[in-house]
């Protein structure tokens, strides 16, 4: 365990399905961040909040909408995916400042059938 | 073209090998980061650097600022060290750009 916790490890969801990615760290961290990671191409960043604030959004579209109700969890709610948002979800956290280190969760692996 | 490359982007060694994973980007950066992966997904941060070299068991992590190019040196390599190395950075705003990440595997 690395101090960020995510959860479900493994998840399958129809195109009408509606399910919430949870993430939660008692690292103290102030920012945390949601990635997607999809098959041979370099993570991208989806989401990042400071302080509960989202304060980046990553042209993402409107069918991951994510919410920070405290500094120390963050969910990743999902409607209406497309079999092309399979991919594995990754969150970390960090301190929030210029020099703070990253921590990440193991991820969950989303498949939408 | 990726801000971020990281060559090469497949490694087999032989256990004990010295193994070098080299990464170079072409932004401005407060930080570099290298991360690994294993096949489970989780992601563990092996070293933040801004300049210099840092050392961790054996690893060793090198970065050279003004050619905007990192390095990444694993000694005695081992099976367990399969997995995949990611670089990323850490440009202006608080977030990370990555590379496409270097798969390494270490056969006995």
């Amino acid at each position: 365990e690395t101090g960020v916790t995510q959860t479900p490890r493994h998840l399958v969801m129809g195109m009408t399905n509606k399910k919430s990615l949870k993430c939660e760290q008692h690292l103290g961290h102030n920012a945390m961040y949601w990635y997607k990671q999809s098959a041979k191409k370099p993570l991208e960043l989806m989401f990042v909040y400071n302080f509960k604030e989202q304060t980046e959004n990553n042209s993402v579209p409107s069918r991951f909408s994510p919410e920070c109700p405290n500094s120390s969890h963050l969910f990743l709610h999902l409607h209406t995916l497309q079999p092309e948002d399979s991919a594995l979800y990754l969150c970390a956290s960090s301190p929030g400042h210029h020099w703070g280190g990253y921590t990440f969760g193991s991820g969950t692996r989303l498949t939408v059938v | 073209k990726n801000e971020v490359e990281q060559s090469p982007q497949n490694l087999t060694a032989q256990e004990g090998e010295f193994i070098t994973i080299n990464c170079s980007y072409s932004v401005g950066i407060s930080a570099l980061h290298w991360l690994q992966q294993h096949p489970g997904g989780g992601i563990v941060s092996l070293f933040m650097l801004s300049s210099g070299k840092k050392k961790h068991g054996r690893l060793i992590a090198t970065i050279n600022i003004q050619e905007k190019h990192s390095s990444l040196h694993i000694t005695a390599s081992h099976p367990r060290d399969s997995a995949v190395y990611i670089c990323a950075v850490r440009s202006g705003t608080d977030k990370l750009i990555f590379g496409t990440g270097t798969r390494l595997q270490v056969f006995p």
